[in-house]
């Protein structure tokens, strides 16, 4: 079946470490994306990449890195620069083009720092 | 910022159509009109969008005002599944694909 995976589904750190969070989708698109949640919110934009090694940064990038090395895959990196981590962080992709941004979603990463 | 307006909270009947509003009065021409619904944990879902005419599928069918100022998402038999956050998003393609949510509507289904 054609989807997105994210794992591990719940992750705990210690204040102070990095973290990569997986990201695959087999979908063949160009464009995917990472958003965060925080409790009763809506989802902010972190980083997204519209074709391989190549991304720019969203709303919220202070903190976070990401690579492109692949098609399938954009990882993201939470650094211990970044204040308050703990989130639910949501990855997805999408084709790219005009009048066409259905983004499919994976089920999410629950991340807390201790 | 986001660029749409719902309520924040509804409520509806199981089997009675839920219909969720949005209001995005500085939209421009060419910009589409997305729905996206959470269910809690989960990640989100596309519903439906459209540009200017009225659109049905499987899921839902998408009331645009002429004047495409608003919007109205209707579910026509709502279930207890049904029951989650509904986010109207504007996207246009030079965004760069960025959706941008708002605080969505939280939509509970009642038997």
């Amino acid at each position: 079946d054609g989807g997105i995976t994210q794992s591990p589904k719940y992750l705990f750190r210690k204040e102070g470490q990095n973290v990569t969070l997986s990201c695959e989708q087999n979908l063949n698109h160009d464009a995917m994306y990472w958003y965060r949640q925080d409790p009763g919110q809506g989802l902010r934009l972190i980083y997204y990449s519209q074709i391989v090694n190549d991304f720019q940064k969203g709303d919220i990038a202070e903190g976070y890195s990401v690579s492109r090395e692949k098609k399938e895959s954009f990882p993201l990196t939470v650094t211990s620069a970044q204040k308050n981590p703990t989130a639910f962080y949501l990855c997805a992709s999408s084709r790219t083009g005009d009048g066409y941004n259905e983004q499919f979603f994976g089920p999410g990463t629950r991340l807390t720092v201790l | 910022d986001a660029k749409t307006t719902q309520p924040p909270s509804m409520d509806c009947a199981e089997g009675r159509a839920a219909n969720l509003p949005c209001n995005h009065s500085t939209i421009s021409g060419n910009e589409y009109v997305y729905w996206y619904r959470q269910i809690h944990s989960q990640g989100p879902q596309y519903i439906i969008h459209g540009l200017k005419n009225n659109e049905t599928n499987e899921m839902a069918s998408l009331i645009i005002t002429e004047d495409r100022k608003s919007s109205t998402l209707i579910l026509p038999h709502a279930t207890l599944r049904d029951t989650a956050v509904y986010y109207c998003i504007v996207w246009y393609y030079n965004q760069g694909g960025k959706l941008i949510f708002g605080q969505g509507t939280e939509l509970s289904v009642k038997p």
